[in-house]
């Protein structure tokens, strides 16, 4: 079956700090891969995505690369602020045409907390 | 244009009980998908909906049903209340049955006790 794998957290950084959130996957078909946001109170926000191998995904500083030799779409950014602190979710899904892409596969969350 | 939007924000419910959630996608959009969000895990996979018809369903007992309606929105149902169902549940609506992304709303709390 398909699954994602995150790097166990919390992560604590302060302000300035580089980021390197780890995400690894299985699939049994071709894959889109997606990095989604939930701050405190809210529902998952998209943050980028990539839907071919080698496709670099870019959002607000943030980007991860799809590494099908690695089966890797680690999330980065350079320099995080406070505003930053959330937990990001690392998904999939099949591009198996029609309804599939309706059926996202997510990681377990990684929380982030990024202090001043 | 509003986003995602569903009904309770938060509800109290006993084992053994109902429970009906509700989801309004985006305007135009006519898919909707489910997906419960048990604390400290990632969102699960529960049913697909697009035109009115199930288009997809996750490992969930029979105890969930969900059924779309003309405008496009949604009813989550849940028999039997177990205390494993409390949950942040999710509704993300997509344009149509194509690559495009899901915009997801704000969740219910669902708490049994």
């Amino acid at each position: 079956g398909n699954s994602v794998t995150q790097m166990e957290g919390p992560v604590t950084l302060s302000e300035e700090a580089f980021l390197t959130i780890n995400c690894t996957y299985t699939a049994t078909g071709y894959p889109s891969l997606f990095w989604y946001v939930q701050y405190p109170g809210e529902g998952l926000q998209l943050l980028l995505k990539a839907t071919k191998a080698d496709d670099k995904g870019s959002n607000k500083g943030f980007e991860a690369t799809y590494r099908k030799e690695t089966t890797s779409f680690h999330l980065e950014k350079g320099s995080v602020q406070v505003s930053d602190s959330a937990v990001y979710f690392c998904a999939l899904n099949i591009n198996a045409g029609g309804t599939s892409y309706g059926k996202l596969t997510f990681g377990q969350g990684t929380i982030l907390t990024v202090h001043p | 244009d509003a986003g995602v939007t569903q009904s309770p924000t938060h509800l109290i419910k006993t084992r053994g009980q109902h429970v009906t959630l509700r989801c309004s996608p985006i305007s135009g959009h006519k898919s909707v998908s489910w997906y419960q969000q048990v604390l400290g895990q990632g969102p699960q996979f529960i049913f697909q909906y697009y035109e009115k018809e199930e288009r997809g369903r996750g490992n969930f007992p029979d105890r969930f049903s969900a059924r779309q309606f003309p405008n496009y929105s949604s009813e989550l149902n849940v028999n039997a209340l177990l205390l494993g169902d409390s949950a942040l549940y999710l509704c993300a609506s997509r344009s149509g049955q194509g690559p495009s992304e899901q915009y997801f709303g704000p969740g219910t709390r669902l708490t049994v006790t």
